[in-house]
């Protein structure tokens, strides 16, 4: 089964309007760690936020927000007034404590490729 | 230091020769990890370092693969006798052990093999 499950590979929108990317995660381990990055065309992984999984509250970074519903397993990124430079690729990622990705490691979906248009 | 530097940023070589990345990262963290990302797809762990020890390696990283991180600072990742199917992006990234916010990400390498 995949641990992280992004839904949407590709997503249109417009200028200023919020946009929310979906993402769901499977894990048994009870403390991990949640990740939005950032992928432009250049290459590099953007760190975008964080939420722990004992984390009461939802994580929040400038216009980034994070939906955290931990019954559900879902944290979705919210991206408040979107931008023409929001276009890029963006990747969910976890965290287990014993995944066998490397204490530490991430473990990646497939990413959702955001298009923002004028 | 400014972030994770990878060299080369583009790598193209012939099937059946060696190719070396290095990455040197942010020289406080003591985490150092390898990952491949093949097209329309997210990065895949490959391993990892804690200073200089290599502490686990992935599957995917086949006994042609080899990677090294000597006295704990930079890293180089070694492939040999190439296949087209090694062809993506390798992305080096850093970390403090045990950070929420530490994984620092390269450009990466992408090796293309003809």
């Amino acid at each position: 089964a995949q641990k992280i499950t992004q839904t949407q590979p590709g997503m249109f929108v417009q200028e200023k309007e919020a946009v929310t990317l979906d993402c769901t995660y499977d894990t048994s381990d009870p403390s991990y760690g949640l990740f939005w990055y950032k992928q432009p065309s250049s290459g590099e992984m953007i760190f975008l936020i964080y939420q722990g999984s004992y984390d009461q509250q939802n994580a929040t970074e400038g216009r980034y927000s994070l939906n955290f519903q931990k019954a559900r397993k879902s944290a979705n990124l919210v991206i408040s007034a979107s931008q023409l430079g929001d276009s890029a690729m963006y990747f969910c990622a976890m965290r287990e404590r014993y995944s066998g990705g490397g204490a530490d490691g991430l473990t990646f979906g497939k990413g959702t490729h955001l298009i923002i248009q004028p | 230091d400014t972030g994770v530097s990878q060299n080369p940023r583009h790598k193209i070589t012939k099937r059946g020769q060696n190719v070396t990345f290095r990455c040197d990262p942010i020289s406080e963290h003591n985490r150092l990890y390898w990952y491949r990302q093949t097209l329309g797809q997210g990065p895949e762990f490959l391993t990892y370092f804690q200073n200089e020890a290599q502490l686990e390696k992935s599957r995917l990283l086949s006994d042609r693969f080899s990677a090294e991180r000597p006295k704990g600072s930079f890293s180089t990742l070694e492939i040999q006798r190439t296949e087209q199917g090694d062809s993506a992006m390798y992305l080096c990234a850093s970390s403090f052990t045990g950070a929420n916010y530490g994984y620092t990400f390269g450009s990466g390498t992408r090796l293309t093999v003809v």
